[in-house]
């Protein structure tokens, strides 16, 4: 059974840091994976999608990073600003459209 | 560009009571997804569907039916709820089967007393 896995489950920084979110998952036969962003009440807001052929992804302040190989990713936020603040969850896709998602980190990013 | 709408966004209901959530989506993606979030599991697969008329149960369909007569509408029925289907509920779409971007909508919150 695949299990997904995000560590820390809370991080706090000062406004200006770069961070790195962790995923690890147990199973390496994937089709993809998934960042997304959640804010408090809202829906899940997708922010990179890496298929397992690929290394990594790139949206402005965002680089995501696979390594199918040590079952891991890894979510980089250059710069980051008290609007980041959310919790970000990752999800694997690895059996017929069904995705695992791990429980989150949640981000306070404080001026 | 109206995405994925859920409704209602929040409803109180009692045990027993039957109660459908609405979903529609305006991108004609083939695949539809609800999904379950509570506090301890993270987000568990209820159901999902390929294409109008097809639909497979994912990891917790217990209690619950769905049906899409229609590509845009993904109602998910909880045909006699109970306290432990209290949750938010989450609608999402796809292009693409295994490969493709999931997108979700803002979720429905649901309390059954």
């Amino acid at each position: 059974k695949q299990e997904v896995t995000q560590i820390p489950a809370a991080l706090s920084v000062p406004e200006g840091e770069n961070l790195v979110l962790n995923c690890s998952f147990t199973d390496s036969a994937i089709y993809n994976l998934q960042w997304f962003r959640q804010d408090p009440g809202k829906g899940l807001t997708s922010l990179l999608l890496i298929q397992s052929s690929q290394r990594e992804q790139t949206s402005g302040r965002l680089n995501a990073s696979l390594d199918k190989s040590s079952g891991r990713s890894t979510l980089y936020i250059a710069a980051s600003q008290p609007g980041d603040s959310a919790t970000y969850l990752c999800a694997v896709n690895h059996t017929a459209s069904k995705l695992t998602f791990g429980t989150g980190t949640r981000l306070q990013v404080t001026l | 560009d109206a995405g994925i709408t859920q409704s209602p966004r929040y409803k109180i209901t009692e045990t027993g009571r039957q109660v459908t959530l609405m979903c529609h989506q305006t991108w004609s993606h083939s695949y539809m997804f609800w999904y379950r979030q509570d506090l301890g599991h993270g987000l568990r697969l209820i159901y999902y569907s390929a294409a109008a008329d097809i639909t497979d149960k994912g990891e917790v369909p217990d209690g619950y039916v769905v049906s899409r007569s229609k590509t845009e509408n993904f109602p998910l029925t909880l045909e006699s709820a109970t306290r432990s289907q209290t949750s938010v509920y989450f609608c999402a779409s796809s292009v693409r089967r295994n490969t493709g971007e999931l997108f979700f909508g803002e979720g429905s919150r649901l309390t059954v007393l």
